[in-house]
């Protein structure tokens, strides 16, 4: 059974930027799927922030677009992301995720990580 | 743009909930999936397709609707039931958007 963990600081200072790892555990992201990344501001709701395929293909938000970069490291079966430049608009609940058959919905997640971005 | 409806919903366990999820121009019932969430929990599949339950999801909760229009259902409410749902739609611009969401709380 496939299972992502989501790693990295929680605590961010403006203007720097974020990183995470997803670690996934029952699966090869090398094999095949759409894997990625969304995130949830505290009380608020989900925003989805990229995905990749196994090929390389990678799609992003465009409100997130100039910021954000997803790369994946199939010797360690994770990727990654990184988000220049945080604000505390940034501050969210970090989920990492495996689209369903067909990459139209979510179907894995982790179990999220809690990132504040502030001084 | 998806908009859910109501944004809280007050209900006692056995009662039928019904929570709507309204797009902004018609689309494809293949692209629109529910979720449930409770605290501090990850949110879970619970319908993708519009209708297809995914897997280990309880016959209670059924999705249903085309074009703009589409609804989840949970036919008699058990108390773990009690969370926020979401929908989701893929397509357009970004690739996949989720609605604001509808609070189900215990009456």
């Amino acid at each position: 059974q496939v299972q992502l963990q989501e790693s990295g600081p929680g605590l961010v200072k403006p203007s720097e930027t974020l990183s995470l790892t997803c670690a996934v555990s029952g699966y090869s992201i090398s094999r095949a799927y759409y894997w990625g990344w969304i995130r949830q501001p505290p009380g608020k709701g989900l925003e989805w922030i990229g995905s990749f395929y196994h090929n390389g293909d990678t799609d992003y938000n465009p409100s997130l677009k100039r910021r954000v970069t997803i790369s994946v490291d199939t010797s360690k079966n994770q990727f990654s992301l990184k988000v220049t430049s945080v604000t505390a608009t940034d501050t969210a609940v970090y989920y990492c995720v495996r689209l369903g058959a067909g990459w139209l919905y979510f179907e894995v997640w982790g179990r999220g990580t809690l990132v504040t971005v502030s001084s | 743009v998806l908009t859910q409806s109501p944004g809280t919903l007050s209900l006692s366990p056995g009662e039928r909930a019904t929570l709507s999820c309204r797009a902004s121009q018609s689309v494809s019932s293949s692209y629109l999936a529910w979720y449930q969430q409770k605290p501090a929990q990850p949110p879970r599949l619970l319908i993708y397709g519009a209708s297809s339950r995914a897997a280990g999801i309880p016959e209670r909760f059924s999705g249903s609707g085309s074009g703009t229009d589409f609804t989840l259902t949970i036919t008699r409410l058990e108390p773990e039931d009690f969370a926020v749902y979401y929908c989701q739609l893929y397509g357009s611009s970004p690739l996949y958007t989720f609605g604001q969401g509808t609070k189900l709380e215990i009456e």
